[in-house]
């Protein structure tokens, strides 16, 4: 079945840059899209379409494609930015499914 | 302002059922797709199901399909999700979700709205 594969765990201080990964075999014909999910929160859209940001996200938060890996980053990360990141896509090989990455917990030092 | 209540959440049995609500408001509910995604105790997001606009093209996950059923009452402004023959497995904070697309497998399927959950606890 296909998989989306993030890093469980990174860590940055406070104004460094973070970068989180996501790969799968599908991503160079699928778009991806991030999720942030805070502590006791509901997730929230972050990037959609690789690339874009929805109105009232950060500049800070930026996305890139390359091959079958897409990336999430965090320029100037804050405090605030601790949580968790997904990353999702879909499959449509089948049946059309939706796919989420592991997941990855972004700490702030 | 795009708002979503999800509802119906509780404890059941190992092989009972449920039905869990989403009532939308601030949208035209019609237009949209929408999407249950559950989270267990300490794990990550898992896709449930998905529904288009129209309410007739939907999917499911492996994990659940012949066992939950998806659907929406556009009149109600509400989504649905039925689950039978619940499992331990089961366990989980069940979200609802918009997509800003209409069909589920237009390229764009993701989800710009959430709520807040509701919590599935299946246990003797």
């Amino acid at each position: 079945s296909y998989e989306l594969t993030q890093p469980p765990s990174v860590s940055v201080s406070p104004g460094q840059t973070a970068r989180i990964t996501c790969s799968g075999d599908a991503l160079p014909k699928q778009y991806a899209y991030w999720y942030q999910e805070k502590s006791g929160q509901a997730p929230a859209l972050v990037i959609y379409k690789d690339t874009e940001r929805p109105s009232g996200i950060p500049e800070r938060f930026s996305g890139s494609s390359s091959g079958t890996t897409v990336t999430l980053t965090i320029s100037g990360v804050q405090a605030e930015d601790e949580a968790d990141y997904y990353c999702q896509s879909a499959d449509s090989s089948g049946t059309y499914r939706v796919v989420f990455g592991g997941g990855t917990k972004l700490t702030v030092l | 302002e795009v708002q979503l209540l999800e509802s119906g959440g509780g404890l059941v049995q190992p092989g009972g059922s449920l039905r869990l609500s989403c009532a939308a408001s601030g949208i035209t509910f019609s237009n949209y797709a929408m999407t249950w995604v559950r989270q267990a105790p300490g794990k990550g997001l898992q896709w449930v199901s998905g529904i288009g606009g129209s309410g007739s093209s939907t999917y499911y996950a492996d994990s659940v399909k012949g066992r939950f059923t998806i659907s929406r009452d556009n009149s109600k402004n509400t989504l649905y999700l039925q689950m039978n023959s619940l499992r331990a497995e089961d366990t989980a904070v069940y979200y609802c979700a918009k997509s800003p697309v209409n069909i589920v497998v237009e390229t764009g399927y993701y989800f710009d709205y959430w709520g807040q959950g509701t919590l599935v606890t299946v246990s003797s």
